[in-house]
């Protein structure tokens, strides 16, 4: 079955950039997503990328796909303390019947003024 | 369009007791899931429905959970005889179903659920 992993936490000053990474276990064509949930709510989407793609850029945010390693990556560019939060990684195999999400554990981001 | 909601947004319980959560979707939207996630960790699938049918139950759902969306648009899930297991947060997410392409889920604030 599908499995998602990512580093527990991580920590950087406001201004810098943030690298958040995840490996994902599915081979088949897939989408992959980036979630931020901030405490006591719930999730708010980020971004998304097809497994066909290497890159993707949303203003602030750019994700990373390395699907021969099966690696993703989330960059946040001059983070803000309001970027601190919990990021989870997610897969979606495409399926006609549903295309229901695996989570990564998340990963804790402390944004120090 | 204000999102998904979700009602109630805490519930505490004593062990045994039944509860039942409710789940609003963008209006538009087709899909609806239900994840659970539990203290420090991600959200695990539950089950999710097209319209108003249930098209998939994860092994999570034991035999205690029920869920309906009856008329295509809200969903309950409800749990009987609840455990202190049970304690978690339930999220709802809604997407809209295109023939290509992703859909895209879109979460609601959840249910925290405490059972004592």
């Amino acid at each position: 079955g599908e499995d998602v992993e990512q580093s527990l936490f991580l920590s950087v000053r406001e201004g810098d950039s943030s690298v958040i990474n995840c490996t994902y276990t599915d081979s088949s064509s897939t989408y992959l997503y980036w979630y931020k949930q901030e405490p006591g709510a719930g999730l708010q989407l980020l971004t998304y990328i097809f497994s066909n793609m290497d890159m993707k850029q949303d203003q602030r945010l750019t994700v990373l796909l390395n699907k021969k390693d099966k690696h993703l990556s989330l960059r946040i560019a001059d983070t803000q303390t309001g970027d601190s939060a919990i990021y989870f990684c997610a897969e979606s195999e495409i399926k006609a019947a549903g295309n229901k999400l695996t989570f990564g554990g998340g990963t804790r981001v402390l944004v120090k003024p | 369009d204000t999102g998904v909601s979700q009602d109630p947004r805490h519930k505490i319980t004593k062990r045994g007791q039944n509860v039942t959560f409710r789940c609003d979707p963008i209006s538009e939207h087709n899909r609806l899931y239900w994840y659970r996630q539990t203290l420090g960790q991600g959200p695990e699938f539950l089950t999710y429905f097209q319209n108003e049918a249930q098209l998939e139950k994860s092994r999570l759902l034991s035999d205690r959970f029920s869920a309906e969306r009856p008329k295509g648009s809200f969903s309950t899930l409800e749990i009987q005889r609840t455990e202190q297991g049970d304690s978690a947060m339930y999220l709802c997410a809604s997407s809209l179903r295109r023939v290509l392409g992703t859909d895209t889920q879109y979460f609601g604030p959840g249910t925290r659920l405490t059972v004592l």
